[in-house]
């Protein structure tokens, strides 16, 4: 059975561009969720979709979005791209939402130059 | 919000020894607590968790423990081996409130283990 799996492995942007991040769940999952691990930082929660819909959302800024899709793939938007937005984005999947177990892909390594 | 302490930052033991790793969480609505591994460049794997409704969990030379009253739970490996070494991180869930479905982390606690 295939893990989480995201794309691309490694993205560069500079400052004030739009960066897309894209990430598929494991067969069957249906709630994808969004975390950013800054450098020497813990994992911060980002998004959680589940059936289509936007069910909880961090403590970030509005230029931080995403959507899923029908086949329960996700897609994270990072808008006006700031240096400190230079992290690595982690992506999880769990069959049902909330309070199960939490698969994560390998994440996306943003540099914001 | 929850909030998750864990400590220590930083842990350095020999092989064979045990290691105990402690976090604390603010928020007693939260029910669900697992603990992932992540070697150096590679994905968070979850390695054990365990639920409100449970003080204890084993499995292998992995426990975890509980104490829904202090808000803090702690995971214990036994037999340290050279390739336990990782960052472990403990998390926090709830299964509703303004928290749902998200993880908490505590920031990790980096786990060496000499040979």
């Amino acid at each position: 059975e295939a893990g989480v799996t995201q794309s691309p492995t490694h993205l560069i942007k500079t400052r004030g561009q739009q960066a897309t991040l894209r990430c598929s769940p494991i067969s069957g999952h249906t709630s994808v969720y969004w975390y950013q691990q800054a450098l020497g930082l813990g994992l911060q929660f980002l998004l959680w979709y589940d059936e289509g819909e936007e069910r909880n959302r961090g403590n970030f800024p509005p230029r931080f979005s995403g959507r899923q899709f029908p086949n329960y793939s996700s897609e994270l938007n990072v808008n006006a791209l700031e240096l400190e937005d230079s992290a690595l984005y982690l992506c999880a999947s769990s069959l049902y939402g909330g309070g199960y177990i939490q698969y994560f892909g390998a994440g996306t390594r943003l540099s914001v130059l | 919000g929850e909030n998750v302490e864990q400590h220590p930052s930083t842990l350095s033991v020999q092989e064979g020894d045990s290691a105990v790793i402690k976090c604390t969480y603010s928020d007693s609505a939260s029910n669900y607590f697992p603990w992932y591994k992540q070697e150096l460049g590679k994905r968070p794997q979850l390695i054990i968790d365990i639920r409100s409704n449970v003080g204890e969990k084993k499995d292998q030379r992995i426990a975890v423990t509980l104490n829904k009253t202090a808000k803090h739970f702690s995971l214990h490996i036994t037999e340290t081996q050279p390739e336990d070494s990782a960052v472990y991180f403990c998390a926090a869930s709830q299964g509703g409130g303004t928290s749902y479905g998200k993880l908490t982390f505590g920031q990790g606690t980096i786990l060496t283990v000499h040979p």
